[in-house]
């Protein structure tokens, strides 16, 4: 169960768009459409932004989307805002009940 | 409104054991997949165990897998996480978050209860 790969940093200027990469393997990320993404402010729990890959849960930002290439999903936010400043992570389900997070990825807005 | 509280956290010595708790309230407990997912400053979030709806279907992170135990009680609406040898590694802040379904993902989280293992 090794972590999936995000980059450690990113980072973008309000109203602009960045993309956050989240890969993986054939055994998770490129074999099951079960891909998601968390932000995660300080001191806050984490909060579903996209799910199965490019779905948006109902209440959050369409400036939030999600895609997948074989085996690397991706999270683009795109008009900046400084609220968007957080931390964001991937999960993909891996097999035999398991699922398995990214690193995380620090988003600041310039 | 979707609600789960953590509780059970603290501080215990290195191979002592916890047992946390979460209840939950706002849904069909017995209808969803439950998980625990911990937090640390060094690694980001981990998945550390899951349970299916009628704990027919339990998964566990190699890093707990024969050390912690993931059950529920669907006539309490409460999840549960007994841990047994702990480690240094295993100080974190515990998160209970609610499946969409069955193992797909994590709808909606807790606030967290905060474990630290030190001598």
């Amino acid at each position: 169960q090794s972590a999936l790969i995000q980059p450690a940093s990113v980072s973008g200027s309000p109203g602009q768009s960045i993309t956050i990469s989240c890969t993986g393997t054939s055994s998770d990320v490129g074999n099951y459409n079960r891909v998601s993404w968390y932000q995660k402010h300080p001191d806050k729990a984490p909060k579903l932004v996209i799910y199965e890959g490019s779905e948006r849960p109902s209440g959050v930002s369409n400036r939030f989307s999600g895609s997948k290439s074989v085996n690397t999903a991706s999270l683009t936010i795109s008009g900046l805002q400084a609220e968007d400043e957080a931390d964001y992570y991937c999960c993909s389900y891996a097999g035999s009940s398991t699922l398995i997070f990214g690193g995380g990825t620090k988003l600041t807005v310039l | 409104e979707v609600q789960l509280v953590e509780s059970g956290g603290g501080s215990v010595q290195p191979g002592r054991s916890l047992r946390l708790s979460c209840a939950a309230s706002g849904f069909t407990f017995d209808d969803y997949a439950m998980h625990w997912v911990r937090q640390t400053p060094g690694r980001g979030l981990e998945w550390v165990s899951g349970i299916s709806w009628n704990s027919g279907t339990i998964g566990y992170a190699d890093s707990v897998k024969g050390r912690f135990t993931i059950s529920r009680d669907n006539a309490k609406n409460s999840l549960y996480l007994q841990m047994n040898s702990l480690r240094a590694e295993d100080t974190a802040l515990y998160y209970c978050a609610k499946d969409s379904h069955d193992f797909d993902y994590f709808h909606y989280w807790g606030q967290g209860t905060l474990v630290t293992v030190s001598s």
